[in-house]
């Protein structure tokens, strides 16, 4: 099974820095249809999870643009350009894909600000 | 607008059952595959078992493979997720969500304690 592997676990930042937080897996995620599916979650304290980005780069609706992905193969990373009071939570890497309609989350990165 | 209502959790004994609904409006439910995700306390997120939109398709996670059966029916838009042989470590907040994890419902506790 692959194993997806976030880096750091938390991370303290100033209100306007940007933030990165890494996302290893432990196979390539490349589909056999070329895609992958490599998706970012944020989920604030109390509230469900939510998509920001699928397939690597993919903004869903509704997502400012200060969050960023990238990455290919086994390596990739979110960005948040300049963070906002709003951004406080916990972000998940998962990857969907291995086997059709399942999931592996990463071990989640708490955002949380100096 | 998509939303998903998770019901049915609450308190359960070792070794019982519960069985869990999710009501689904603001789209074409029989046109989406869909998903149970859990989140025990303090921790992260789980994949926990998939559907496809017809229902033909069912997926689980080794963690509760043979315990637990997912169904759904698409002409009163619910979802399903039938807990047999709890134990204390399914406490988790259950949530359900449309196959690309893009939208989610608020979850259902589910605590499984003597």
């Amino acid at each position: 099974d692959i194993v997806m592997t976030q880096t750091p676990l938390s991370s303290p930042v100033t209100l306007g820095q940007p933030a990165s937080i890494s996302c290893r897996s432990s196979q390539s995620l490349v589909n056999s249809d070329g895609n992958t599916y490599l998706s970012w979650l944020q989920q604030r304290p109390g509230q469900p999870p939510r998509l920001l980005i699928y397939k690597i780069s993919k903004r869903f609706s509704g997502v400012p643009d200060r969050f960023s992905g990238s990455g290919a193969g086994t390596d990739f990373t979110l960005k948040i350009s300049r963070v906002e009071a709003e951004d406080v939570g916990v972000y998940y890497c998962m990857q969907a894909t291995q086997f059709p309609f399942s999931y592996t989350f990463g071990q989640g990165t708490k955002l949380e600000i100096k | 607008e998509v939303q998903l209502v998770e019901s049915g959790g609450g308190l359960i004994q070792p070794g019982g059952s519960l069985r869990l609904s999710c009501a689904a409006s603001g789209f074409t439910f029989s046109g989406y595959g869909m998903t149970w995700v859990r989140q025990a306390p303090g921790k992260g997120l789980e994949w926990v078992s998939s559907i496809s939109d017809s229902g033909a398709g069912a997926y689980y996670a080794d963690s509760v493979k043979g315990r637990f059966t997912i169904s759904r029916d698409n002409s009163k838009n619910t979802l399903f997720l039938q807990m047999n042989s709890l134990r204390a470590e399914d406490t988790a907040v259950y949530y359900c969500a449309r196959v690309t994890l893009a939208h989610w419902g608020q979850g259902t506790l589910v605590t499984v304690s003597s």
